[in-house]
């Protein structure tokens, strides 16, 4: 089982919908989440953290379920400039301080 | 501003040339990473390091190797390149402190061609 696992899409959606994401680590004892933004194969960036508590910045709504281990992202009102790559990123390995990341989700929103 | 810049941003090399690609951050992390990105593949990890004289290995390090003499480069060098090691690779840096990973900096890629 992959540590981190996404599903790939795309995801098409027309603006102005809502979206979400899930995705599912495989080590229980993970305890930093985050989610990146990629566009068009340049640089990942961070779009949110995600806490235990679940966070909201804007639109975006970020989730954790411990339990069954998966974190979600949730986007409201899609505006076109939403169109990229979502990565989830999980910490793992021995210490915990390695980083790895699924393999992104795509989404695409139309006019 | 702190940054972290890799350079190359493009190489093309021949097959079985030695490459080394440059990673340097001002953020002043104890972690380092150097991932691949290839498509259908996400990113991968190659190597990482959690301070100076610290390296390790990430699940596709073969024919990759990385050393760290300070805390701010990790270079990332090619034995002996090979077409499969065509791809976008992504330095990053993060910290990591009372159990938890800080938001981890990417560069900017290079993009590497062997030919």
């Amino acid at each position: 089982r992959k540590e981190v696992e996404q599903d790939p899409g795309p995801f098409n959606v027309p603006e102005g919908a809502t979206v979400a994401f899930n995705c599912t680590y495989s080590n229980s004892a993970s305890q930093s989440f985050f989610w990146y933004r990629q566009d068009c194969r340049k640089e990942p960036k961070l779009l949110m953290s995600v806490y235990s508590s679940g966070n909201e910045d804007g639109r975006f709504t970020a989730q954790l379920n411990r339990a069954s281990q998966y974190i979600s992202l949730l986007i409201r009102d899609s505006k076109l400039s939403d169109s990229a790559t979502y990565l989830c990123v999980v910490n793992g390995g021995t210490g915990f301080q390695k980083l790895v990341f699924g393999t992104g989700t795509r989404l695409l929103v139309s006019p | 501003d702190a940054e972290i810049t890799q350079s190359p941003r493009h190489k093309i090399t021949e097959t079985g040339r030695q490459v080394t690609l440059a990673c340097h951050q001002t953020w002043n992390h104890n972690n380092m990473f150097w991932y691949r990105q290839d498509l259908g593949h996400g990113l991968r990890l190659i190597h990482y390091s959690y301070g100076v004289h610290d390296t390790n290995k990430g699940e596709v390090s073969d024919g990759y190797s990385v050393s760290r003499s300070n805390t701010e480069d990790l270079p990332l060098t090619l034995e002996s390149a090979a077409s499969s090691q065509t791809s976008v690779y992504f330095c990053a840096s993060s910290e990591w402190g009372q159990g938890f990973n800080t938001e981890a900096f990417f560069g900017q890629g290079t993009r590497l061609t062997v030919v």
